[in-house]
């Protein structure tokens, strides 16, 4: 059975940096075909890709958001870090993390339950 | 910067069948760009409902289907359940499989 669940702040002040981490159980990182993406969903609105990191250690990032985000694995630990840095009230936010399976063409199978973060001075 | 466009709301009958679409700014939805499908209740992760235009989930309830319908990616429900009231997500791949993706705007299902 696979979970997945976010841990990180739940407020940071604008400027500074969000560490978020995914510790997920119920498959490895290290096989071939498997990732694991951020996604968050602002207050009332749609969903966004932020990042996605493969068990070969590739990295994609939402072209919007590319300068801002950075995504590693620690497959001993099972888990996954998103760092976003220069925070602001517009990133207030949802974050899930997310699995990716083996299977082509399917994105974000199974979730986590989400970790709100609210940017406030 | 890619643009996915689904319609904001529809409203459907207990029973009936609504289609809801998935378009991209880019042009014609193809099988290449690998159409995902979710579902989101209020307060609830979102849950993955199909893949690659067509394909279900184990957990995928046989009323939901996918398809590439006038060059968009669908979603189809038939027979209707109070439970399928929901938001609903379509994803995009662009550039492949394993390259970037990007969300639609999400539908808002009703049904009354």
């Amino acid at each position: 059975q696979i979970t997945l669940k976010e841990s990180g702040p739940t407020l940071v002040k604008p400027t500074q940096t969000l560490t978020l981490t995914c510790t997920f159980s119920g498959f490895s990182l290290s096989t071939s075909g498997v990732g694991v993406g951020w996604i968050r969903q602002p207050p009332g609105k749609a969903l966004e890709w932020l990042a996605l990191i493969y068990w070969d250690d590739d990295k994609r990032y939402s072209p919007s958001l590319k300068s801002r985000l950075t995504i590693t694995k620690d497959t001993s630990k099972n888990q996954v870090v998103l760092t976003m840095t220069n925070m602001d009230p517009v990133d207030t936010a949802t974050y899930y993390c997310a699995h990716r399976p083996i299977v082509v063409g399917a994105a974000f199978d199974i979730w986590g339950q989400g970790t709100m973060v609210t940017v406030s001075s | 910067q890619t643009v996915v466009t689904q319609e904001p709301s529809l409203t459907v009958s207990p029973g009936g069948t609504v289609t809801l679409t998935c378009a991209s700014s880019t042009g014609a939805v193809t099988s290449g760009y690998y159409p995902n499908w979710f579902q989101q209740k209020p307060g609830q992760a979102p849950r993955a409902l199909i893949y690659s235009t067509s394909n279900k989930h184990s957990w995928t309830p046989a009323r939901f289907s996918g398809s590439l319908l006038g060059g968009k990616a669908a979603l189809t429900l038939s027979g209707v359940q109070p439970e399928d009231e929901a938001e609903y997500y379509c994803l995009l791949y662009y550039g492949g499989a394993q390259l970037d993706v990007v969300f639609g705007g999400g539908t808002k299902l009703t049904v009354l």
